[in-house]
């Protein structure tokens, strides 16, 4: 099992529609969940990170945590096409050999 | 302040050659990583390094070497360069369960 899955996409959404991304996780002693954005040609951007159960919320996004479920989201909510990118889960893997693990990412577009 | 500073950007290498990646940060994170990007991937970690003094395998390590010169510098050696490395490859560091900061990249292609 990968240490961290995401649903591979492609996910298209018309424009003000809401996109919902998903990301599980292997580790249950995992501690920090983040979320990146990543445009065509460039490097990875933090845009959200959580690290309790439940919802936390930043302007259009929001991000998701059941620890129980191994399970962690992102909603965008009134996309818009400048938010067409991939985006990639990560997740602190712990237990002595701490390291920063991604998922494969899932390619975002909103359509006009 | 220039967070991570990762070189080159560009890279051309023919099959046997070997080339060292570079990667510096200003922000005295304890973590530092390397990782390469093939399309429909995502980021493949390949080496990482907790604190100074020490590194580890991450999923892709075969073919690669690392050292963690100091706290600010961890380079990505290449010994013999084959066609599969072709590949972006992205330097990142962090203090533990915070924000990570990326390097600019390394568009690497083996001939």
């Amino acid at each position: 099992q990968k240490e961290v899955e995401q649903n591979s996409g492609p996910l298209s959404v018309p424009e003000g529609a809401i996109a919902s991304l998903n990301c599980t996780y292997s580790d249950r002693g995992s501690q920090s969940f983040f979320w990146y954005r990543q445009y065509s040609g460039k490097s990875p951007e933090l845009i959200m990170f959580i690290y309790s159960n439940g919802d936390k919320e930043d302007g259009r996004f929001t991000a998701q945590l059941n620890k129980a479920s191994q399970y962690v989201s992102l909603l965008i909510r009134d996309s818009q096409p400048s938010d067409s990118a991939t985006y990639l889960c990560a997740v602190n893997i712990g237990g002595g050999s701490e390291k920063l693990v991604f998922g494969k990412g899932t390619k975002l577009t909103v359509n006009p | 302040n220039a967070g991570v500073t990762q070189t080159p950007k560009f890279q051309v290498l023919k099959t046997g050659q070997s080339m060292t990646l570079q990667c510096a940060q200003d922000m005295n994170h304890n973590s530092m990583y390397w990782y390469r990007q093939d399309p429909g991937m995502g980021l493949r970690l390949i080496y990482y390094s907790a604190s100074e003094g020490t590194t580890d395998k991450g999923e892709v390590p075969n073919g690669y070497n690392v050292s963690r010169l100091n706290k600010r510098e961890f380079s990505l050696r290449l010994e013999s360069a084959a066609p599969s490395q072709t590949s972006v490859y992205f330097c990142a560091s962090e203090t533990y369960g915070l924000e990570a900061f990326f390097g600019q990249g390394t568009r690497l292609t083996v001939v």
